[in-house]
């Protein structure tokens, strides 16, 4: 099965930064890859499908870029309501993974 | 608009089975514009990935957890469930049923998610 691993594992951030959050595949998803974000109580939301294709309703101060094994979450202009720990998965075959969080802290 | 929500009981005690059901209104488990999902996070950990089952009735299962679960789908298409069997504390998590796009390979929809305590 696929791994997925991310880093950091949590970072510091203010109001206003732009936060850059690395998503890595064991193997090849090719463009497979998307992003979730988690706050506390509350199920995961989707924000980027397919590695750079925007949830509709979502910010687009999110970005999503990569391909292959490599894969990066953006966050331009930190804003309050961004502060959440952020999930990659890929969706490459059936027995999809997700990465382990990374949490974006004040 | 897709909505989901799970229940089943909060507290199952060790050795037995762990049986959930995800309600969904707004779509028909025979849509082909989705699969169907269940995936759990224990108390203060990321998500796991349980199971899934498609509009044709094939299961795919999480190879660690194959052995002791069960999707299934219900005969008014609109419900499915999990099984969990043999559970212990290690199963202690919230249980979330989602909805997987099947166009763009994503958890498009999630329920709200049910706590679910293994403990005699």
């Amino acid at each position: 099965d696929i791994q997925m691993t991310q880093s950091p594992s949590s970072l510091s951030a203010s109001v206003g930064d732009t936060v850059t959050i690395s998503c890595r595949a064991s193997q090849t998803v090719r463009s497979y890859l998307n992003w979730y974000q988690q706050k506390p109580g509350k199920a995961p939301k989707p924000l980027i499908y397919g590695a750079s294709n925007l949830e509709s309703g979502v910010p687009l101060r999110f970005s999503g870029s990569g391909s292959e094994t490599d894969f990066t979450l953006t966050i331009r202009s930190l804003q309050p309501e961004d502060f959440a720990t952020y999930y990659c998965q890929h969706s490459f075959s059936a027995d999809v993974t997700f990465g382990p969080g990374t949490k974006v802290e004040i | 608009q897709v909505q989901l929500q799970e229940s089943g009981p909060g507290l199952v005690k060790p050795s037995e089975t762990l049986s959930l059901t995800c309600s969904i209104s707004g779509a028909s488990i025979s849509s082909r514009s989705h699969y169907w999902a269940w995936i759990r996070q224990p108390p203060g950990k990321g998500l796991e990935w349980i199971a899934t089952i498609y509009f044709s009735g094939n299961t795919y299962y999480n190879p660690s957890l194959k052995s002791r679960v069960t999707i299934s789908m219900d005969t008014s298409m609109t419900q499915f469930s999990l099984t969990v069997s043999s559970v212990t504390a290690a199963d202690t998590a919230i249980y979330y049923c989602s909805s997987y796009q099947t166009l763009d390979n994503y958890f498009d929809t999630w329920g709200q998610g049910i706590l679910v305590t293994v403990s005699s």
